[in-house]
């Protein structure tokens, strides 16, 4: 078990352009989140998956923003066009249906929009 | 909508002290509790999970507990070390999916 894994951990990028992260959960894991966390804050929710379903999205997640699941595994999320606001530390996180509830997260891939 | 606050924001104590952290949340209908360790630019290490129908748990030197009704919860450090030193963050889970809400975490400084 190699817990969850996430890349690239650090990106920095140009106003205006598009980034993506990949999110591997642990491999029996069916529920997969994202979450963004600002500097001083707590994480806030993006999104989650159960299996390949993405079944809800935070009001957060502008339509610059998308997330995938292809086949239930791993996980992206897309930026577009990014802007100076989406700098933050963007999380992962899984759990498995009609356990405890405890999510596992992973290191974060931390953005920086210059 | 569910908020949750943790107090204090930040602390300072020597090695060897035992310590509370506070975390309280306005919405009592919640599904679990969880403690997290978060340390500098790094991801979030689970280090308790409490169930509504628990009162607590322990996991060696640390015990948090739960009080559902009045919306609070203690994360107990018992003889702190050097090593503690972290952002620690309170989450609730209201039972829709595992969708977290946070606190914004309490720093905790261990001197020696």
């Amino acid at each position: 078990d190699t817990g969850v894994s996430q890349n690239p951990r650090h990106k920095i990028t140009k106003r205006g352009q598009n980034v993506t992260f990949r999110c591997d959960p642990i491999s029996e894991h069916n529920r997969l989140y994202w979450y963004r966390q600002t500097l001083g804050q707590g994480p806030e929710f993006l999104t989650y998956f159960q299996n390949e379903a993405q079944l809800e999205k935070s009001r957060l997640l502008s339509d610059r923003f998308s997330a995938e699941r292809p086949k239930g595994s791993f996980s992206t999320l897309e930026i577009q066009r990014t802007e100076q606001g989406d700098s933050a530390m963007y999380l992962c996180a899984s759990s498995i249906t009609g356990a405890t509830g405890e999510l596992f997260f992973g290191e974060g891939s931390r953005l920086t929009v210059l | 909508k569910q908020e949750v606050t943790q107090i204090p924001a930040a602390l300072s104590v020597p090695e060897g002290e035992n310590l509370v952290l506070n975390c309280s949340f306005t919405d009592s209908a919640i599904y679990n509790l969880q403690w997290f360790r978060q340390d500098p630019g790094k991801g979030l290490t689970s280090l308790l999970l409490i169930q509504s129908s628990q009162r607590e748990q322990t996991s060696g030197r640390l015990n948090a507990s739960l009080d559902k009704s009045s919306g609070r919860s203690t994360l107990y450090i018992a003889a702190s070390q050097p090593g503690d030193s972290a952002t620690y963050l309170c989450a609730v889970d209201t039972g829709t999916a595992s969708k977290l809400t946070f606190g914004t975490g309490t720093r905790l400084q261990v001197t020696l």
